[in-house]
């Protein structure tokens, strides 16, 4: 089965600075990548997925991914965050076989300060 | 259109006690999937059911049981709650198997506390 690895559980950053939420995944066959949004006291929302084609996704609140298929990484960045992106990210994988096993990561808490 | 929704939010246990959580959604759905949280582990999946009458072991099924009688609805039922079993339980729905390419929609969880 597939695995994903967040490699950082939180991530402190001013307000209007770069981010990059790194993730690393594993399987033995071709795979679709999900990042997922939580909010305080939310469920999950669909924020960027990745298929195929084109590495490089773009997502919603201006949040992009790049798929890098020899690393096995789907890193999530922001040029300029503000304090409405505080929240929990959360990296998940399936393969593309059909099945129902998508396999999320342990999540990595984002917080901007002003 | 209320998307993905979950009944009760909050709920106290004692050991041995039972309960039922109930999910519905108004998407027509095919796939429903009932996950756990719990912190620095991410979600994992619980059971799931790919389309009215039919269930599935996710990753951790022991300790809880599904049932699926209605194509909206999917519940989760702990027969004899234990302390392991406190964590937020989330509730997803998708069109299709394993949510792609679409992906998951999510409820807004019910945070569940055994004593």
């Amino acid at each position: 089965a597939q695995s994903v690895t967040q490699l950082d559980s939180q991530v402190p950053v001013f307000e209007e600075a770069p981010v990059e939420l790194r993730c690393n995944y594993s399987s033995s066959v071709s795979v679709y990548l999900f990042w997922y949004v939580q909010y305080p006291n939310q469920g999950l929302q669909l924020l960027l997925k990745y298929l195929s084609g084109s590495t490089l996704v773009k997502g919603i609140n201006g949040f992009e991914a790049e798929f890098n298929k020899s690393q096995t990484s789907f890193h999530l960045r922001k040029p300029s965050v503000h304090i409405s992106d505080t929240a929990e990210y959360f990296c998940a994988v399936s393969d593309n076989q059909g099945n129902n096993d998508m396999r999320f990561g342990a999540g990595t808490r984002l917080t901007v300060k002003p | 259109n209320a998307g993905v929704t979950q009944t009760p939010k909050f709920r106290v246990l004692k050991t041995g006690q039972s309960m039922t959580l109930l999910c519905a959604q108004d998407m027509n759905h095919e796939y429903m999937y009932w996950y756990r949280q719990d912190p620095g582990m991410g979600l994992r999946l619980i059971h799931y059911s790919v389309g009215e009458g039919t269930t599935a072991k996710g990753e951790v099924p022991d300790g809880y049981n599904v049932s699926r009688l209605k194509k909206q609805n999917f519940l989760l039922g702990l027969e004899s709650a234990a302390p392991s079993q406190t964590s937020v339980y989330f509730c997803a729905s998708s069109p299709i198997a394993g949510g792609h390419p679409y992906g998951q929609y999510f409820g807004p969880g019910t945070r569940l506390t055994v004593l």
